[in-house]
């Protein structure tokens, strides 16, 4: 079936340090890949999305850019602050199911000043 | 901004208990979601509804069931609250965009479940 893996946590960085987070995915078709994050004590919300292959999606800072020959959308940020900390998670959709979204297990990052 | 409420943040039951979960989204949304979320595991999908009175399994439906009779309203429902259910439950909608599985789902809060 399809599913999500992400680097294993927890990330703990210092400020201004740089930051990636791995995401690889299997699908059976062509997915839309998305990064959402939770902070603490919230729902989550969307960070970034990409919909078709060689896309880059960005937003705070952060990127990813979905690569299908290697099936992955690994999270990166130049420089890192102590608001970045979070809960990290890759997810994927599939045209074919419609808006049901398929997760990973999350990284947890703390940044430390 | 699309605002979905979901009406506990946290909750304690007993084993054996009828649990009712509400989620309110008020953007008009088509479609909506239920998750729980466990340390390690991500989010798994129990229930999901693309419109009123409809209802979709998820990867985990077994001891839960939903109603959707108004388009805002998706509720959660546990039968009977067994202990392997404390969770932290999620709701979230989303709206159909031009392409099939690229719209954005907005989350609530959350609802932390404790069954003793």
């Amino acid at each position: 079936g399809d599913s999500v893996t992400q680097m294993e946590g927890p990330v703990t960085l210092s400020e201004e340090a740089f930051l990636t987070i791995n995401c690889t995915y299997t699908a059976t078709g062509y997915p839309s890949l998305f990064w959402y994050v939770q902070y603490p004590g919230e729902g989550l919300q969307l960070l970034l999305k990409a919909t078709k292959a060689d896309d880059k999606g960005s937003n705070k800072g952060f990127e990813a850019t979905y690569r299908k020959e290697t099936t992955s959308f690994h999270l990166e940020k130049g420089s890192v602050q102590v608001s970045d900390s979070a809960v990290y998670f890759c997810a994927l959709s599939l045209e074919t199911s419609g808006s049901r979204l398929t997760f990973g297990e999350g990284t947890q990052l703390t940044v430390n000043p | 901004d699309v605002k979905v409420t979901q009406s506990s943040r946290y909750l304690v039951k007993r084993t054996g208990e009828k649990v009712f979960l509400e989620c309110v989204q008020d953007m008009d949304h088509e479609n909506m979601f239920w998750y729980r979320q466990d340390p390690g595991l991500g989010l798994r999908l129990i229930y999901f509804s693309y419109d009123v009175k409809m209802k979709e399994k998820g990867d985990i439906p077994e001891g839960y069931s939903v109603s959707r009779e108004k388009k805002e309203r998706f509720s959660l429902i546990l039968e009977s609250a067994s202990t392997n259910q404390t969770s932290m439950y999620l709701c979230a909608s989303s709206t159909p965009t031009s392409g099939r599985g690229t719209d954005t789902q907005y989350f609530g809060p959350g609802t932390r479940l404790t069954v003793l």
